[in-house]
């Protein structure tokens, strides 16, 4: 069985500062992981994704995530905060073959003038 | 730029009424999802197609829900009688393996937005 915990439901940072998300997963395999993102009455983009190999991964708009096995996280992180990184966040698990994607309950980021 | 389309993007239905929406996947795409997003929630997996063959359909409310991809290409969800509780977020997504293939990136529509009155 996979699952998400997203630890936040809600996130302000002011422009320019770190932003963290957290994102914490079960998995008894093997998982594949995913960050979306989600902006309002839109459907969802892919930032990035972890499958196999390197553990930071990158992704689109300067976003990075990092698996750590040990910590069974995949928390997202940006040097610098911009406005139009103001939006929701997802964090998915899914596994080999067929298995569906599991996403968290999101984490609405604000982002401070 | 390929994308996945979705319509209506907004329906507006009383309860018992019927609701159907429609989803093209980008061409090629084999694999076809249904998700339900509940505001401040995560999507929920209703039904996976791959090609025409549903692959996982374990959370559809199948007394009241029914989902079709006939042709392998574009596909249905259906709600009769809708019920105020299905009031959501309709997504659609494809990818162009299965779930947890190294080619399993899902592709996202724009959603339709459904409120039951």
């Amino acid at each position: 069985a996979q699952s998400v915990t997203q630890l936040g439901s809600h996130v302000s940072v002011s422009e320019g500062a770190l932003v963290l998300l957290r994102c914490n997963y079960s998995s008894s395999v093997p998982p594949y992981l995913f960050w979306y993102v989600q902006y309002p009455n839109q459907g969802l983009q892919l930032l990035l994704k972890y499958t196999t190999g390197a553990t930071l991964v990158k992704g689109i708009n300067g976003f990075e995530a990092e698996f750590k096995k040990s910590e069974t996280s995949f928390h997202l992180t940006k040097p610098s905060a911009h406005m139009s990184d103001a939006a929701e966040y997802f964090c998915a698990v899914s596994g080999s073959g067929f298995n569906k994607f599991y996403f968290g309950s999101g984490t609405k980021l604000n982002v401070k003038p | 730029e390929a994308e996945v389309a979705q319509s209506p993007r907004y329906k507006i239905t009383e309860k018992s009424q019927a609701v159907a929406f429609w989803c093209d996947p980008i061409s090629g795409h084999a694999t076809l999802y249904w998700y339900r997003q509940i505001l401040g929630q995560g999507p929920e997996l209703l039904v996976q197609f791959q090609d025409e063959s549903v692959v996982d359909d374990s959370q559809l409310p199948k007394d009241r829900f029914s989902a079709e991809r006939l042709k392998g290409v574009d596909s249905t969800l259906k709600i009769q009688p809708a019920e105020l509780g299905d009031s959501a977020m309709y997504l659609c997504a494809s990818s162009l393996g299965g779930a947890g293939t190294s080619s399993n990136e899902q592709f996202f529509g724009p959603g339709t937005r459904l409120t039951v009155l």
